[in-house]
């Protein structure tokens, strides 16, 4: 299986912040990673796919980025709504697998 | 808009079979990758398997849970189902059904997610 571990595990930040969240693969998975939001509750929520490709519906302040075995999420000016845990997810083989999250809390 | 239910029992005792279906409505069932993801409380998504179904279903299971696992469709009704065999505590978790489009383009519609419980 491939291991999915991002980093921070939790952050706290405040409204109108720069948020940068890593998810780094065990192995190479070209650009196939996922970012998810889950609010409390709630299903997950997808945000990007193909690593940079924006969700339809999706606010721009959200980016990704990476290739390879390093990825990045960035939120470029931190919302109320924002504040929530990040999945990664590769989408490159099977079984698929998750990055252990992030929790993004209000500073 | 494609929108998807998860129902089934909320509570189920251990070493006994869990069984839950996906209501899927708003569009076909052919042609995607309809699979099942779960989360113990206040911990990780764990994807549990597949069914792909284009005349016949193929389904891809995780290796962690192949043995107790099977996935199935049930194309009149617009529905596929899971059933976990053999549960202990460690499969109390929010069960998810999800859609993807392709191996590319991955989750994209979830339901809301109902919770099993497993105890005596």
């Amino acid at each position: 299986d491939i291991q999915m571990t991002q980093s921070p595990s939790s952050l706290s930040a405040s409204v109108g912040d720069r948020v940068t969240i890593t998810c780094r693969a065990s192995q190479g998975i070209r650009n196939d990673l996922a970012w998810y939001q889950q609010k409390p509750g709630k299903a997950p929520k997808r945000l990007i796919y193909a690593a940079s490709s924006l969700q339809s519906g999706v606010p721009s302040r959200f980016s990704g980025s990476g290739s390879g075995t390093e990825f990045t999420l960035t939120i470029s000016s931190l919302q109320p709504e924002d504040f929530a845990t990040y999945y990664c997810l590769q989408h490159n083989s099977y079984p698929r697998t998750f990055g252990g999250g992030t929790k993004v809390e209000i500073k | 808009q494609v929108q998807l239910q998860e129902s089934g029992p909320g509570l189920v005792k251990p070493s006994e079979t869990l069984s839950l279906t996906c209501t899927v409505s708003g569009g076909s069932i052919s042609n995607y990758y309809w699979s099942w993801i779960r989360q113990p409380p206040g911990k990780n998504l764990q994807w549990i398997g597949y069914i792909y179904f284009s005349g016949s279903g193929t389904t891809n299971y995780n290796p962690s849970l192949k043995s107790r696992v099977t996935i199935s469709v049930d194309m009149s009704k617009n529905q596929f189902s899971l059933k976990l065999s053999s549960v202990t505590a460690a499969d109390t978790a929010v069960y998810y059904c999800a859609r993807a489009t392709s191996g590319r383009n991955p989750f994209d519609y979830w339901g809301q997610g109902t919770l099993v419980t497993v105890s005596s």
